[in-house]
C-alpha cells in the first residue's frame, strides 16, 4: 500500500507547454511538499503545505503553481515549461510541520525538450 | 544557501566494510536527519538525531552528532551489496520551517 504515490512517473514534453503533477498521501499526514532534484542530485524546496494552507514558497517562478485540494493531496502544475525545469520532482509528507520524518514518493522524471 | 555539505561526495568499498559519511553544516540545528536515495527512488529517511543528543543507533546505522563543531557522522556496519546508495543529510536550520538537504554521498558496496 503505497504511502506516498505521484503521477506520472515519467514526463516528457516540449517547451511552452502546460503540466501536471499529482501527489497523494495516505498517511493521514498534515503537511505535504515538493522537492526539486537537479542532474547533479541536489534537493531542494519548493513549496510546503500544512492543511492546505501553503507556508512555505522559496523562490520559484510563478509558472509554477501549487494546489491542495484537501490535506491529503497536493499538486504541481508548470505553466510555460523551459528546458531548465528538467529535473526530478518529489513530493513528500510529514505528520506536521514539525519537520520531522518526511516520507518521500517515487518521484516525477521530468524532461523538457 | 546550502546548510549540510556531505563527505566524501562518493565512496566505495567491499561487502563486509565499515562505510563512514560525514556532515558538517552552518548555522544551529534543532535537528538533524539521514536519509538514502536508491537509484531512481525517492528519499528514504533513516535515523533523526535531536541537537541534544550526541548519538543514535538503528540496527547496523549509528549516527554521531557534534553541535559544537556543526557535524555529524553516519556509519554503516558491515555493509551489504544493498546499501548501495546516495546518503543525505539535512537539517531545520535553526528552526526554518524547512529542511535544507546537503549534495550527498554516493555510497558503492562491491560484492
Amino acid at each position: 500500500d503505497t504511502a506516498v504515490s505521484q503521477t506520472p512517473k515519467y514526463l516528457v514534453t516540449q517547451m511552452g507547454n502546460d503540466k501536471s503533477i499529482k501527489c497523494e498521501q495516505n498517511l493521514g499526514h498534515d503537511t505535504m511538499y515538493w522537492y526539486k532534484q537537479d542532474s547533479k542530485k541536489f534537493l531542494k524546496i519548493m513549496f510546503s503545505y500544512n492543511n492546505k494552507e501553503l507556508i512555505i514558497n522559496e523562490t520559484v517562478p510563478n509558472r509554477f503553481s501549487p494546489k491542495s485540494p484537501d490535506k491529503a493531496h497536493l499538486n504541481l502544475h508548470i505553466n510555460s515549461l523551459e528546458l531548465g525545469d528538467s529535473a526530478v520532482y518529489f513530493c513528500a509528507s510529514s505528520q506536521d510541520r514539525a519537520l520531522g520524518e518526511q516520507y518521500f514518493g517515487p518521484g516525477t522524471r521530468l524532461t523538457v525538450t | 544557501s546550502q546548510q549540510g555539505e556531505e563527505d566524501p561526495q562518493a565512496l566505495s568499498i567491499q561487502e563486509g566494510e565499515n562505510a563512514t559519511m560525514n556532515c558538517s553544516y552552518k548555522t544551529s540545528i534543532n535537528n538533524l536527519q539521514w536519509y538514502r536515495q536508491n537509484s531512481g527512488r525517492g528519499l528514504v529517511h533513516l535515523i533523526l538525531i535531536r541537537s541534544n543528543e550526541r548519538e543514535k543507533h538503528s540496527g547496523r546505522l549509528r549516527v554521531t552528532l557534534d553541535t559544537s563543531k556543526k557535524s555529524s557522522s553516519l556509519l554503516i556496519t558491515a555493509s551489504r551489496a544493498a546499501d548501495t546508495a546516495s546518503y543525505f543529510c539535512a537539517t531545520d536550520a535553526g528552526g526554518s520551517e524547512k529542511l535544507v538537504f546537503g549534495k550527498g554521498t554516493k555510497l558503492t558496496v562491491n560484492p
